[in-house]
């Protein structure tokens, strides 16, 4: 089966960085992926890693390790729109098209 | 592209009542992905269909669950009957394979509350 952990809430304020981590579990693996979720909203994509190393997307980084099963997104010059719960989300096992998330992270920006 | 449609956007009905959840994909999408996400359990996949044809429904969580797609445009999940606890925001999701599967393109969700 596949597993994933990552904190279950992080708190930052305004204009800082913030990394929020995850850890996996597969039997095979393809990609990590790294989902966005607003209240009432809809899960929406920010990255994915298929290879080791970072990828920047703008003030969103993630990186991954895959020999340490890891992997992990950064914010950077964190505004109040970025409060959401953030999911990482891994590829593998039986299905190449299929998506097993985490349990999110509620990220908090204060002023 | 208008994105991914899902109807209806919020449901109430009671226990024992039949259940239709209907999605449209974005055009061109080859991959329709149905999920369910609770507070206790998160977001897991249900089903999904490649080319309108059922590949994995090994995350129906039992018999009272079915899902169609009989046209690359139109899918539906079906809850018959349901119960309190299939209470949950069922989203659909879609991808294309020439897009290498990288991202998939959620729905605005259906919220489901069964009492």
């Amino acid at each position: 089966g596949q597993s994933l952990e990552q904190p279950s809430e992080v708190t930052a304020v305004e204009g800082a960085i913030v990394q929020i981590n995850c850890t996996y579990q597969t039997s095979g693996f393809y990609g990590l992926s790294w989902y966005q979720q607003h209240d009432g909203g809809a899960p929406t994509f920010l990255s994915y890693n298929a290879l080791d190393g970072l990828e920047e997307t703008g003030r969103f980084s993630s990186f991954l390790s895959r020999s340490d099963s890891y992997g992990y997104l950064l914010l950077q010059e964190l505004q109040m729109k970025d409060s959401a719960s953030y999911f990482c989300a891994v590829r593998g096992g039986t299905g190449f098209q299929k998506l097993v998330f985490g349990t999110g992270t509620r990220l908090l920006v204060s002023p | 592209d208008a994105g991914v449609i899902q109807s209806p956007r919020h449901e109430v009905t009671e226990m024992g009542q039949e259940v239709t959840l209907r999605c449209k994909p974005i055009s061109g999408h080859d991959y329709l992905f149905w999920y369910r996400q609770t507070m206790m359990r998160g977001l897991e996949l249900l089903i999904y269909f490649n080319n309108n044809v059922p590949i994995d429904d090994s995350g129906m969580p039992e018999d009272r669950f079915s899902a169609k797609m009989p046209n690359a445009s139109f899918s539906t999940l079906k809850i018959q009957p349901s119960e309190p606890r299939d209470s949950a925001v069922y989203f659909c999701a879609s991808s294309s394979l020439a897009g290498g599967f990288n991202e998939q393109f959620f729905g605005p969700g259906t919220r489901l509350t069964v009492l």
